[in-house]
């Protein structure tokens, strides 16, 4: 299957600062990536979508300023926290689909942000 | 958008077949089945999707019923590694926005010695 990478795996930031999360698709064009964020022994839980070139599309309930997601290119999709606080620590994890109707989506490693 | 049920957990013998099932009661005709899974601190894995027809691959078998509202994925010897957790979603929306993928709670898989 194709392959969706994340940078960095793991990052510890301190309560206030601002992280960046780079998703790329590295052999193919992704025209929508998806955000999701999982809390311990929880399921994933979606974030927001995002196409490139455009707008992302939040889920409810997620804040759009806290959350900044840039889908600059076909091959990058970026998820910013900012103003990090303890309670936004989770394992963030994107995916990539080649083209609005296509089948399987794939996912990237995954990210461990910790906020002390 | 169409919801999915699953086992909380299962346990399976290693070499044995594990089947995992899926009720999906309220699919609308045109939505697929998806099987992902995650292995602990890792991002899912894509296993096989489906329509109505009963599907395989190198990882897995998945039957559809007749009335498309429940689902078995099969893997048929299951081995210490497929120790994960397995998601059956179907796949919701259309547009800029199709094909999103809302996960429900899964399936606990453990695969003994």
């Amino acid at each position: 299957g194709a392959v969706v990478s994340q940078h960095p795996s793991w990052v510890i930031c301190k309560s206030g600062t601002s992280v960046k999360i780079e998703c790329r698709s590295l052999d193919f064009q992704a025209t929508t990536m998806f955000w999701y964020r999982q809390f311990p022994k929880q399921s994933l839980m979606l974030m927001a979508t995002s196409n490139e070139g455009s707008k992302a599309t939040y889920e409810q309930g997620v804040e759009k300023d806290k959350f900044l997601i840039n889908h600059a290119s076909l091959t990058l999709s970026t998820l910013t926290v900012t103003s990090a606080h303890p309670e936004d620590s989770s394992f963030y994890i994107c995916s990539a689909r080649v083209a609005s109707g296509s089948t399987e989506a794939f996912f990237g490693q995954g990210t461990r942000l910790t906020v002390v | 958008d169409a919801k999915t049920t699953q086992p909380t957990s299962m346990d399976c013998a290693e070499g044995r077949a594990a089947n995992l099932p899926c009720n999906h009661s309220t699919i609308s005709g045109n939505e697929y089945v998806y099987w992902y899974r995650q292995i602990h601190s890792q991002g899912p894995q894509y296993i096989i999707h489906g329509l109505k027809n009963n599907e395989t691959n190198e990882m897995a078998s998945l039957i559809i019923t007749e009335d498309r509202k429940s689902s078995t994925l099969i893997l048929p010897h299951a081995t210490l590694r497929d120790t994960a957790v397995y998601y059956c979603i179907v796949r919701v929306g259309g547009g800029n926005q199709g094909g999103k993928l809302i996960f429900g709670q899964g399936t606990e898989l453990s695969v003994k010695p």
